[in-house]
């Protein structure tokens, strides 16, 4: 059956440093990966879109990378700071209608 | 643009009751996803609309729930008779497929659902 896994346990780092989120999936092979951003009693929110044929993506502080052949995602925040604490959701986007299927996401908290 | 609205953010009611969650898109959006959070399961897909048809709804647990879209700006997920494990965060997200169909959601605050 089709699984995407995110750390469960929270990643605590500290302020300044560069956090890393982990996605992997199985038995998926997705045209887009997507990372979403949900803060507590919050709405996800889209951060970044990687599509199958691109390697990395950067916004701002933000990178993706998308291994199709590890079955991997790796999200990247640099400079990280407390205001960057919040779960992070990971979305491959399969089939022909590319409905992002959601990973249950990984805590970061971010120490000042 | 207000963004995806939905209501009520908060239900709390009793086992057998009836509930129904409400959905206003952004305009404009063709597409409209119900999804359901729980610390169990995370986020699961219920069902979506294209043009205000149900396009998916594999992911309606069972008949007891049901959604509608009589119009591009207006959505409801009822459940009916409602059970404890119905508690959960309902969310609802839409998109829109011009341009190219890239998937990205625009989700609403989410109706936090408590069955006693």
């Amino acid at each position: 059956s089709q699984k995407i896994e995110q750390n469960s346990e929270a990643l605590n780092i500290q302020e300044g440093k560069t956090a890393t989120l982990t996605c992997n999936y199985t038995n998926y092979s997705p045209a887009y990966l997507q990372w979403y951003r949900q803060d507590p009693g919050r709405g996800p929110v889209f951060l970044l879109l990687i599509r199958e044929n691109e390697k990395e993506k950067r916004k701002e502080r933000l990178k993706v990378t998308f291994d199709t052949t590890l079955k991997q995602s790796l999200f990247h925040i640099t400079a990280s700071q407390p205001a960057d604490s919040a779960t992070y959701l990971c979305a491959p986007c399969i089939g022909g209608s590319y409905i992002p299927t959601f990973g249950r996401g990984t805590s970061l908290i971010v120490h000042p | 643009d207000a963004g995806v609205i939905q209501s009520p953010r908060h239900e709390v009611t009793e086992m057998g009751q009836e509930v129904t969650l409400r959905c206003k898109p952004i305009s404009g959006h063709d597409y409209l996803f119900w999804y359901r959070q729980t610390m169990m399961r995370g986020l699961e897909l219920l069902i979506y609309f294209n043009n205000n048809v149900p396009i998916d709804d594999s992911g309606m647990p069972e008949d007891r729930f049901s959604a509608k879209m009589p119009n591009a700006s207006f959505s409801t997920l009822k459940i009916q008779p409602s059970e404890p494990r119905d508690s959960a965060v309902y969310f609802c997200a839409s998109s829109s497929g011009r341009g190219g169909y890239t998937g990205e959601l625009f989700f609403g605050e989410g109706s936090r659902l408590t069955v006693l």
